[in-house]
């Protein structure tokens, strides 16, 4: 099983649409999470964390289940722009005093006219 | 406040020669992070440096590759004899001194270096 886990997709939605992504993870002493977009041929970037209250930033919504290790991200009134690949990323213990993170393969959006 | 600089951005190599990747982190940044991406895949970990120390080098593989993080200058990733199938993006990222220990501790990526081998 894979540390992080994401549905690749491509999800294709049409301007305006609600979308959701999400990720599961199997560390169960990960401690902080992310959500990263990637352009074509670009750097990841920081799009939000993620934190256990859950959290939003305009039209992104981000959620944290610990119980269930499992993470969304939702996005409301889909933009062109948001065309992207979405990355979930986890960062947790190693166990020897030590803390690791880890990028999941991503799930690609394209949003159309 | 410059970002992660990568340099090369392209670097072209033939079968067998050296690549030598540099990053300079974000200023303040101690922490390194090197990965490598294959077209149309995720990112994967490659190795966590610290100023002169490698923290974790898991991801890297055990032959041709290594890293360096020196007092003065920036991060090095070298790839000796290098094969068609090190073709790839390699990303460097940097995070802040306190990484180790703090929870909410984000990675800020550079621009990449994409190494195409002939």
């Amino acid at each position: 099983r894979k540390e992080v886990e994401q549905d690749p997709g491509p999800f294709n939605v049409p301007e305006g649409a609600t979308v959701a992504f999400n990720c599961t993870y199997s560390n169960s002493a990960s401690q902080s999470f992310f959500w990263y977009r990637q352009d074509c041929r670009k750097e990841p970037k920081l799009l939000m964390s993620v934190y256990s209250s859950g959290n939003e930033d305009g039209r992104f919504t981000a959620q944290l289940n610990r119980a269930s290790q499992y993470i969304s991200l939702l996005i409301r009134d889909s933009k062109l722009s948001d065309s992207a690949t979405y990355l979930c990323v986890v960062r947790g213990s190693t166990g020897a005093g030590g803390f690791k993170t880890i990028f999941g393969a991503g799930t690609r959006l394209f949003v159309k006219a | 406040n410059a970002g992660v600089m990568q340099n090369p951005r392209h670097l072209v190599r033939r079968r067998g020669q050296e690549a030598r990747l540099r990053c300079s982190p974000m200023k303040g940044h101690s922490h390194v992070y090197w990965y490598r991406q294959l077209p149309e895949e995720g990112l994967k970990f490659m190795v966590y440096l610290q100023k002169e120390n490698i923290i974790d080098e898991s991801g890297m593989p055990k032959e041709r590759f290594s890293a360096e993080f020196p007092k003065e200058g920036p991060s090095i990733l070298r790839i000796q004899q290098v094969v068609r199938g090190d073709s790839a993006a390699y990303f460097c990222a940097s995070s802040p001194s306190a990484s180790g220990a703090s929870s909410y501790n984000e990675q800020f990526f550079g621009p990449g270096t994409r190494l195409t081998v002939l």
